[in-house]
């Protein structure tokens, strides 16, 4: 079984600041994923990679897949509160299931 | 357009008891699949179904068992329930054929088994 393993697992951050969250694995995947998650809600896709050396942005979010396509990493830059959520990359396996991490929880204060 | 839904949103169940969850994907997928997350966890692969066939499962128990009905829908079913069942279980709805799989989950039905 691929795993993934997310770090750092909490951030509490000012606004404001800059953070990366990573998302490391032995295997190869595929194409990774990342997701948000609110309390109480289901994961919201935010991107997907899918070549090696990947990079794509989403407003302040940067998204980049490593060249191994074994790792990713999320940064965002200039965190706003309402960028407080779950974060949780998921490596697509077998061509029918994803895999999820255990997640990094962002919590950005005022 | 509607995303996924599920019914119901909170459900509390004794140990022993059996409990059926409902998904209805968006509009145009045609996969659905489970997964279970508990507390602090990422969410875990239980099921896919696409065109009502299985098409992967995860290591779950025989107790967990799934169906897709001709207009996508999905249940999910769990026999036997234990205190170690308790938590959200989420559906994601696909079109596969895109090639990335990409899937839009709903907001989930918590369940506490007491």
């Amino acid at each position: 079984t691929q795993l993934l393993e997310q770090s750092p697992q909490f951030l509490s951050i000012q606004e404001g600041e800059n953070l990366t969250v990573y998302c490391n694995s032995s295997s190869v995947f595929s194409s990774l994923q990342w997701y948000r998650q609110e309390p109480g809600e289901g994961p919201v896709l935010l991107v997907t990679v899918v070549t090696g050396g990947e990079v794509k942005k989403l407003k302040r979010l940067t998204f980049q897949f490593g060249d191994a396509r074994k790792d990713s990493s999320l940064h965002i830059t200039a965190a706003q509160p309402g960028d407080t959520g779950l974060y949780l990359c998921a490596g697509l396996q077998a061509g029918t299931a994803l895999i999820f991490g255990k997640g990094t929880t962002l919590s950005v204060s005022s | 357009d509607a995303g996924v839904t599920q019914s119901p949103t909170h459900l509390i169940k004794t140990r022993g008891q059996q409990v059926t969850l409902r998904c209805s994907p968006i509009s145009g997928h045609k996969s659905v699949s489970w997964y279970q997350q508990v507390l602090g966890q990422g969410p875990q692969f239980i099921f896919q179904y696409y065109e009502k066939e299985e098409r992967g499962r995860g290591n779950f128990p025989d107790r967990f068992s799934a169906r897709q009905f001709p207009n996508y829908s999905s249940e999910l079913n769990v026999n036997a329930l234990l205190l170690g069942d308790s938590a959200l279980y989420l559906c994601a709805s696909s079109f596969p054929g895109q090639g990335l799989y990409e899937q839009y989950f709903g907001p989930g039905t918590r369940l506490t088994v007491t």
